[in-house]
């Protein structure tokens, strides 16, 4: 059974204070891992998806990468706008669905 | 480009009612995907449809529940004699197979047993 765990649940961060969030997975066969984020209320929102060690994907002061057990997401030089819930989530071989951790609930503060 | 709608975002109801929840997905999206999420825990998957064939259903999921999409357009979720333990938003999301499962959102259905 595919799993996540997020590391940590949540983070406070000053403006400016760049910072790293943590996605540990296992997986039968990794055929992506996804970055969503998710404002209160709302559904998740579509980050990056990546699909294989080594890969890296950036989005203004997000970024992305992978290894062969997890994942990072760095913010840098955060602004408060950036609070918000980060979910990781992961697509194995074993079915056609994503399985999420449970989050980092980050807030910025100016 | 209307996105994933859902209706209605808040439900209140009382123990033992039934509830149903309505999903239209993006019109080109062929997969329909149910999840349930709970205040500080991630989305939990609990059934997908492509077209309107249901594939997969969660363990988990107790058999008060059903889903359907008839037609391979919009899906209900129906909850049957409702606990207090059903409280929590009900997610929709689609995506088009074949390039990768990159899931699309709704804004959620809030449900609330009392």
């Amino acid at each position: 059974e595919d799993q996540v765990t997020q590391s940590p649940e949540a983070l406070r961060l000053q403006e400016g204070e760049s910072s790293s969030l943590n996605c540990s997975y296992t997986v039968s066969g990794l055929r992506g891992l996804f970055w969503y984020r998710q404002d209160p209320g709302k559904g998740p929102e579509f980050l990056f998806t990546l699909y294989s060690a080594g890969e890296e994907k950036e989005k203004e002061r997000l970024k992305a990468t992978l290894t062969k057990k997890e994942s990072f997401l760095h913010i840098t030089a955060p602004k408060p706008e950036d609070s918000a819930t980060y979910l990781c989530a992961v697509w194995g071989t074993s079915g056609s669905r994503l399985t999420f951790g449970e989050g980092t609930q980050l807030t910025v503060n100016p | 480009d209307t996105g994933v709608s859902q209706d209605p975002r808040h439900k209140i109801t009382k123990r033992g009612q039934n509830v149903t929840f309505r999903c239209d997905p993006i019109s080109e999206h062929n997969r329909l995907y149910w999840y349930r999420q709970t205040l500080g825990q991630g989305p939990e998957f609990l059934t997908y449809f492509q077209n309107e064939a249901q594939l997969e259903k969660s363990r988990l999921l107790s058999d008060r529940f059903s889903a359907e999409r008839p037609k391979g357009s919009f899906s209900t979720l129906e909850i049957q004699r409702t606990e207090q333990g059903d409280s929590a938003m009900y997610l929709c999301a689609s995506s088009f197979a074949g390039v990768g499962e990159k899931l699309f959102f709704g804004s959620g259905t809030q449900l609330s047993v009392l």
